[in-house]
């Protein structure tokens, strides 16, 4: 089973500021990776899949890149509906996982 | 509108069975996978398994093989996620969810979500 490991656990910045968070898998994942958002209360938002394309209606802020084993999830400039937790998944050889998430909060 | 909406809360006591249910409406319910997640109270996303309801085909994360049994009728557009023997450490939130372009690589529409509550 690929392993996920998600950095920073959390990261506290202020509005407007550029968020970077990290996806490592434990082997090659190619591009099957993509990253969610959770807000409190509230089902997961799909942002990213293949890597760095962006899903239906996800603003431009949010952009992914990465192949392999390490990705990441650029936020350009942080708005206030931002601040949530952002998780990573993959689907390469064997059962999809997800990473622990990276909890996104305000400074 | 593309939605997959759930079935609602449920308290249950160890060692009932439990069928929770996830009806897709707005597309082609037989040609896209559906996934099972699983969020326990304050923790993070846990992958079950997946059915691609055309054909029920069936894959079980290692973690959940023999515990849950995922199906689905095709005839009403609806999956399931059953167990026959419930555990306290079964309380949590259970999402269903659709597989981005028929396929499971990522999963692009989330239901509502179902809590399950197991306690004495």
């Amino acid at each position: 089973e690929i392993v996920l490991t998600q950095s920073p656990a959390t990261l506290s910045l202020s509005p407007g500021e550029r968020a970077t968070l990290s996806c490592r898998a434990s082997q090659s994942v190619s591009s099957y990776l993509a990253w969610y958002q959770q807000k409190p209360g509230q089902a997961p938002r799909l942002l990213i899949y293949d890597a760095s394309n962006r899903a239906t209606g996800i603003p431009a802020r949010f952009s992914g890149s990465g192949s392999g084993t390490d990705f990441t999830l650029t936020i350009s400039s942080l708005e206030p509906e931002d601040f949530a937790v952002y998780y990573c998944q993959q689907r390469s050889n064997g059962p999809i996982t997800f990473g622990q998430g990276t909890r996104l909060e305000i400074k | 509108e593309v939605q997959l909406v759930q079935s609602g809360a449920e308290v249950k006591k160890p060692g009932e069975s439990l069928k929770i249910s996830c009806k897709g409406s707005g597309y082609s319910f037989t040609s896209y996978w559906i996934g099972w997640v699983r969020q326990m109270p304050g923790k993070g996303l846990e992958w079950m398994g997946i059915i691609y309801p055309g054909d029920s085909d069936t894959r079980y994360s290692p973690s959940f093989q023999g515990q849950v049994t995922i199906s689905a009728d095709k005839s009403i557009s609806t999956a399931y996620l059953q167990w026959s023997s419930l555990k306290a450490s079964d309380t949590a939130m259970y999402y269903c969810a659709r597989g981005l372009g028929g396929s499971p690589d990522a999963f692009d529409i989330w239901g509502q979500g179902t809590m399950v509550t197991v306690s004495s």
